[in-house]
């Protein structure tokens, strides 16, 4: 089944620990993204990548860092968690970033105390 | 920048009214793609429906239909006969430079 897999879903944590949420694809697809959804804002763009070593910032990134090291995982690491990152987060992954509907991963709560 | 406006932040309805979820945009490609997205009360994102800039034909899936209007920038959403089911946060997306440029949502309740 194609699909975006996500982990963890829910995930409690102190301001200061580092953290890494994981997010696989099964499509070969190139390319990937994070996005943070938060009330009354949507959904934004962390990070994304067109492919293997290729990643770039997208509206929000500070205070995470990604990497894509294999065609088909793409972390989203918090070295230092804020309170003021507390939110929604979705893994996406499509073949083209601009035409293509999004896959979404099911989401992961993050809630930095 | 591209940008979308769902101005609706809420709507609660009865079982079996029909309802519309507002959806404006802005743009200046000439050639761009819209979308909806519905997000129940799980939590998970679910795809709708895309629609390219150069087809303007309303589309109908059974009780969902979208009416895309360039001349108002418009890609709004009606649900016919709601559900229960039909409960959740509709985000309208557009595409971006690498990325789906989404509103705010539009959130949903429909009550029996």
């Amino acid at each position: 089944e194609a699909q975006v897999t996500q982990n963890p879903r829910y995930l409690i944590t102190v301001t200061g620990k580092k953290l890494t949420v994981t997010c696989s694809q099964n499509m070969n697809h190139e390319y990937m993204s994070w996005y943070r959804q938060d009330p009354g804002l949507g959904l934004r763009q962390i990070y994304y990548s067109m492919n293997v070593e290729v990643t770039d910032k997208g509206d929000v990134p500070e205070g995470y860092k990604v990497s894509r090291k294999e065609k088909r995982n793409f972390p989203l690491i918090l070295e230092s968690p804020s309170p003021n990152q507390t939110s929604l987060y979705f893994c996406a992954s499509s073949l083209q970033p601009n035409n293509e509907k999004l896959f979404f991963g099911s989401g992961t709560q993050l809630s930095v105390l | 920048a591209q940008k979308v406006t769902q101005a609706q932040t809420e709507i609660s309805v009865v079982e079996k009214e029909d309802v519309t979820l507002d959806c404006v945009y802005e743009t200046r490609d000439t050639t761009y793609y819209l979308f909806w997205y519905k997000q129940p009360p799980s939590g998970e994102l679910v795809f709708l429906i895309r629609r390219n800039s150069f087809d303007e034909q309303n589309e109908i899936s059974g009780r969902y239909s979208w009416n895309f209007q360039k001349s108002t920038s418009s890609f709004n959403f009606t649900i016919t006969a709601s559900q229960v089911v039909d409960s959740a946060v509709y985000f309208c997306a557009l595409n971006g430079f690498q990325k789906l440029v989404f509103g705010t949502g539009t959130r949903l309740l429909v009550s029996p």
